[in-house]
C-alpha cells in the first residue's frame, strides 16, 4: 500500500516567516494530493490540494508544490500568522475514496 | 447548520464492554469514512462507504463493525473494548469516489479503561 511520510513533526517559525512542510510518497499511481490543517480540539479541514497533472497552485499566503518524478509534495505558508498554528497533514490518493495521511507536523507561529 | 455530526463527542467505558459512534451527514454526500487519530495524531483510514457499500476495510480487527442503514448514516460499534482502542475516532464524508474534499466530523474521544 501507499506509505506517506512527513517532515518536520514539529515546526517553530516567528511571525512574518515562511514555513515549509514537506512530504513523500511511495506508490506512484497516486494522483491526488490534499493537505489538511488540524486546529487543538478540532477537526481536520482541507487548506488545499493539487492534483497529478499539475507542479504548482497557489491560494493566497499558501502555496502546493508536487514533484512526480521525485514523489514529494511541499506546502509552503508564507508571511505566517500566529492563527496558522495548527498541527497540518499531508496526504495522497489514487482511488479518491482512499486516503494515506502523513503523520502531521505541529506548527507553532510565534507573535 | 452541522455538516458532519458525531455521537457521542467523549465516551469513557471499561475494557471488554461493547459501545456504538453514530455518525450523520447532511451534504448529500455518497462517500462515509472511519479514520482513527491515536495519541500521536495520526490519522489512519478505517473504513470507506460509497452508497451504503464497504468499498475500504483497512487491516482493522473485527471487533470493529461499521454499519451503513443509509446514505448518511456511518455508524462503527466495537465489541470487546481494549485498552489499544482509545484514541480519537472521525467520521467524514465525500461526494463520490472522485478526488473531493473529505468533510470532517468533531471527533468523538474514546477513552478505555
Amino acid at each position: 500500500g501507499e506509505n506517506v511520510e512527513q517532515h518536520p513533526s514539529t515546526l517553530s517559525v516567528q511571525e512574518g516567516d515562511s514555513a515549509v512542510i514537506k512530504c513523500t510518497y511511495s506508490d506512484s499511481a497516486s494522483n491526488y494530493f490534499p493537505w489538511y490543517k488540524q486546529e487543538l480540539g478540532k477537526r481536520p479541514q482541507l487548506i488545499i490540494d493539487i492534483r497529478s497533472n499539475v507542479g504548482e497552485k497557489k491560494d493566497q499566503r499558501i502555496a502546493v508544490t508536487l514533484n512526480k518524478t521525485a514523489k514529494h509534495f511541499s506546502l509552503h505558508i508564507t508571511e505566517t500568522q500566529p492563527e496558522d498554528s495548527a498541527v497540518y497533514f499531508c496526504a495522497a490518493s489514487k482511488t479518491g475514496n482512499q486516503f494515506y495521511f502523513g503523520t502531521g507536523t505541529s506548527l507553532t507561529v510565534i507573535p | 447548520d452541522t455538516a458532519v455530526s458525531q455521537t457521542p463527542k467523549y465516551l469513557v467505558t471499561q475494557m471488554g464492554n461493547d459501545k456504538s459512534i453514530k455518525c450523520e451527514q447532511n451534504l448529500g454526500h455518497d462517500t462515509m469514512y472511519w479514520y482513527k487519530q491515536d495519541s500521536k495524531k495520526f490519522l489512519k483510514i478505517m473504513f470507506s462507504y460509497n452508497n451504503k457499500e464497504l468499498i475500504i476495510n483497512e487491516t482493522v480487527p473485527n471487533r470493529f463493525s461499521p454499519k451503513s442503514p443509509d446514505k448518511a448514516h456511518l455508524n462503527l460499534h466495537i465489541n470487546s473494548l481494549e485498552l489499544g482502542d482509545s484514541a480519537v475516532y472521525f467520521c467524514a464524508s465525500s461526494q463520490g469516489q472522485g478526488f473531493n474534499e473529505q468533510f470532517f466530523g468533531p471527533g468523538t474521544r474514546l477513552t478505555v479503561l
